[in-house]
C-alpha cells in the first residue's frame, strides 16, 4: 500500500538551532514529494518539491529537503529555525495509483522557543 | 482577487441541513480539489475536478458532493449535515492534473455541525 508517515507529532527547538522534520514514504514508481506549511488560522503554502534531479531541493524561507531513495525518506530542514517558523509542516508525496493525488502525511507541529 | 477565495469563513449549522461552501480561483487553473483537516489526521481529498465538466471521488466522499460548471468554481455541498462533517474545509487548485505542480490553498471555511 502507498502511504507516508510522519513519525513526530511535534518537534521542539531553540531559536537558531538546526530544524529537522523528518517524512518517510512508500509510493510505487518514481515519487514526486512536496512539503507544505500552514500557519495558525490559515492555508497550506507551499514549501518545496522533489520531482528529479538534484536529492537536495531548496525551497521557501531557507527549508530544504533532503530526497534519500535507499531510504525512502524526504525529510525537511532548516539550519537555523526562526520563532516564526513556528507551524504545522504536512509531508506530501503525489501517488499514482489515486489519481495522481497528493496524499497528506499526519503533520508535524514545530514549536521554535527564543 | 488574488488567488483562492473561500465563502463563508465559518459557520455553525444545525444536522439535517444543507449547505453549500464556495470556492473561487482566478488563476485560471484547470485542476481543483476539496479538502477536509481533522486533528492528527492531516488533510484528506474529498472531491476533486481535473477540469470544468468533469468531477471525481476523492478519499472521503461520502455525504459530499461538487460540481464543475466553469473553469473558476467548485462548490462543496453537503446535502444533510451529520455531526461528523464538523471540520475546517480546504479548496485547492492547481495548473496541472499529472501531480507535477504544487497546489494553492484557500483560506479554509470552519464548519460545525451541531
Amino acid at each position: 500500500a502507498q502511504s507516508v508517515a510522519q513519525p513526530e507529532d511535534q518537534v521542539n527547538v531553540a531559536e537558531g538551532n538546526p530544524l529537522t522534520v523528518k517524512c518517510t514514504y512508500s509510493v510505487s514508481g518514481n515519487p514526486y514529494l512536496f512539503w507544505y506549511v500552514q500557519y495558525p488560522n490559515r492555508g497550506l503554502q507551499f514549501l518545496l518539491k522533489y520531482i528529479t534531479g538534484d536529492n537536495l531541493v531548496k525551497g521557501s524561507y531557507g527549508f530544504e529537503a533532503e530526497f534519500n531513495k535507499s531510504q525512502t525518506s524526504f525529510h525537511l530542514k532548516k539550519p537555523s529555525a526562526l520563532v516564526s517558523d513556528s507551524a504545522l509542516y504536512f509531508c506530501a508525496p503525489r501517488i499514482k495509483a489515486a489519481g495522481n493525488k497528493l496524499t497528506f502525511g499526519g503533520g508535524t507541529r514545530v514549536l521554535v522557543k527564543p | 482577487i488574488a488567488g483562492i477565495t473561500q465563502a463563508p469563513t465559518s459557520q455553525i449549522l444545525a444536522a439535517g441541513r444543507r449547505m453549500t461552501l464556495r470556492c473561487t480561483q482566478d488563476m485560471r487553473h484547470n485542476a481543483m480539489y476539496w479538502y477536509r483537516q481533522d486533528l492528527g489526521l492531516g488533510l484528506r481529498l474529498i472531491h476533486y475536478s481535473n477540469t470544468a465538466g468533469t468531477t471525481g471521488k476523492g478519499e472521503v466522499p461520502d455525504g459530499y458532493s461538487v460540481s464543475r460548471a466553469n473553469t473558476d468554481d467548485f462548490p462543496l455541498t453537503l446535502a444533510s449535515a451529520v455531526p461528523s462533517q464538523t471540520s475546517v474545509y480546504f479548496c485547492a487548485s492547481s495548473g496541472e492534473t499529472g501531480g507535477y505542480n504544487e497546489q494553492f490553498f484557500g483560506p479554509g471555511t470552519r464548519l460545525t455541525v451541531l
